[in-house]
């Protein structure tokens, strides 16, 4: 089980669009539609931005949106604020009650 | 408003167990819906899924540390608990709670929606 691969670095200017990508195989990405995508300040909790490949909790702007094409899931953040500089890991459900996580990713806002 | 707080100690030798617990307040563990598990994230490298528990003692776990996890529950006291065997430097790391939603009525699911702000647990003698 190998953790989806993610690039390690995007950055936009402030409200440019970015697009963060988590490619997986078939026995996880490409298999379920349940990937999540979570936000991370270092030393603070991570928080959930997207659910079930392209859902949004109560509470996170839609500037956050989330697909999936094949094996890759993708995130995208539009209209990129100072706030979003953080790190994002995607998830994947795996089969069997498993998961697995992404690299991550560290968004810098120029 | 439910939170997560991890708790346990910072340092353990090589070779020995990591116990970790995991208490929530503003809300109950007894969720029908919820498992509840834990991630972990090494120096500089990303999250990895340990395992989880639902309030009924059913779990499920990372094939690649099964061997060496032990999760468990106790709903008296509104936490849970994670064991790791064996220890080694390669086991250091900040380690999460987090609230787990695999399956809802009939609806599946696998997401992480609340969680802890971690503790960082070192291996070293």
């Amino acid at each position: 089980q190998s953790a989806l691969t993610q690039p390690r670095s995007v950055s936009g200017s402030p409200g440019q669009s970015v697009t963060i990508s988590c490619t997986g195989t078939s026995s996880d990405v490409g298999g379920y539609n349940y990937v999540s995508w979570y936000q991370h300040h270092p030393g603070e909790a991570p928080k959930l931005m997207i659910y079930d490949v392209s859902k949004r909790p109560s509470g996170v702007p839609d500037r956050f949106s989330g697909s999936k094409s094949g094996n890759t899931a993708s995130l995208t953040i539009s209209g990129l604020q100072t706030e979003d500089e953080a790190d994002y890991y995607c998830c994947s459900y795996a089969g069997r009650y498993t998961g697995v996580f992404g690299t991550g990713t560290k968004v810098t806002v120029l | 408003q439910l939170q997560l707080q991890e708790s346990g100690p910072g340092l353990v030798k090589p070779s020995e167990t990591l116990s970790l617990t995991c208490t929530i307040s503003g809300g109950s563990i007894n969720s029908g819906d919820y498992y509840w598990g834990w991630i972990r994230q090494p120096p500089g490298k990303g999250l990895e899924w340990i395992g989880s528990i639902h309030y009924s003692g059913s779990t499920y776990d990372n094939p690649s540390l099964k061997s060496r996890v032990t999760i468990s529950i106790d709903t008296s006291k509104n936490q849970f608990s994670l064991k790791l065997t064996s220890v080694t430097a390669a086991d250091t790391a900040v380690y999460y709670c987090a609230r787990h939603l695999i399956v809802a009525t009939i609806t599946w699911h696998w997401y992480f929606d609340l969680w802890g702000r971690g503790t960082l647990v070192t291996v070293s003698s």
